[in-house]
């Protein structure tokens, strides 16, 4: 049974430019999440996907944009890159009509902003 | 808003040792309370979790009690292994799929 899984695992680009992160959801899971998470803090939530509309919102400017695709996989979106947006990107996926589901991460993607 | 606090860190203890890693929470309703423990270089896992009151969630030696009239997640472990050297994080969701809330975390370093 395979976890959720995220591409690339890290990656490096200059501020201004245009990044998209994958997240594959764990298998029978219908609700994609991201999350932000800057070195030594713990993780800032970003949005939440549930068929194909973005559901929940968090304070993030609408520079971070996502999409969900019909198999539940989900792209996060990140335009005009600043050095504040260096971080891990973490994905969750979850059930979303189960009460107290818990979410499942994966191992996320290191961005580095130069 | 909803909040999670922890208690600072770092916590460096010795194995076998008795662990507890405080955490308080404020929020509306009754939320679903998580711990989420983070190795070095890999996402977060979920140890242990409680939906309600008194509810006590446990994984792994690990056990957490639901304190609703205290507001507290506290997170204990009898006799702990230097394999448990982490970042331990409490979090809490309002329930069914909504967003998860995180404290700033807790490094826990075990020496043998």
């Amino acid at each position: 049974d395979a976890g959720v899984t995220q591409s690339p695992t890290h990656l490096i680009k200059t501020r201004g430019q245009q990044v998209t992160l994958r997240c594959s959801p764990k298998s029978g899971h219908d609700t994609v999440s991201w999350y932000q998470q800057a070195l030594g803090q713990g993780p800032q939530f970003i949005f939440q996907y549930y068929e194909e509309e973005e559901r929940q919102r968090g304070n993030f400017p609408d520079r971070f944009s996502g999409h969900q695709f019909p198999n539940y996989s989900s792209e996060l979106n990140v335009n005009a890159l600043l050095l504040g947006d260096s971080a891990l990107y973490l994905c969750a996926s979850s059930l979303y009509k189960i009460g107290g589901s818990a979410q499942h991460f994966g191992d996320g993607t290191r961005l580095s902003i130069l | 808003g909803n909040s999670v606090t922890q208690m600072e860190g770092p916590v460096t203890l010795s194995e076998e040792a008795f662990l507890t890693i405080n955490c308080t929470y404020t929020a509306t309703g009754y939320p679903s309370l998580f711990w989420y423990v983070q190795y070095p270089g890999e996402g977060l896992q979920l140890l242990l979790k409680a939906t309600k009151a008194d509810d006590k969630g446990s994984n792994k030696g690990f056990e957490a009690t639901y304190r609703k009239e205290t507001t507290s997640f506290h997170l204990e472990k009898g006799s702990v292994q230097v394999s448990d050297s982490a970042v331990y994080f409490c979090a809490l969701s309002r329930g069914g799929a909504q967003k998860l809330v995180f404290g700033q975390g807790t490094r826990l370093t075990i020496n043998p």
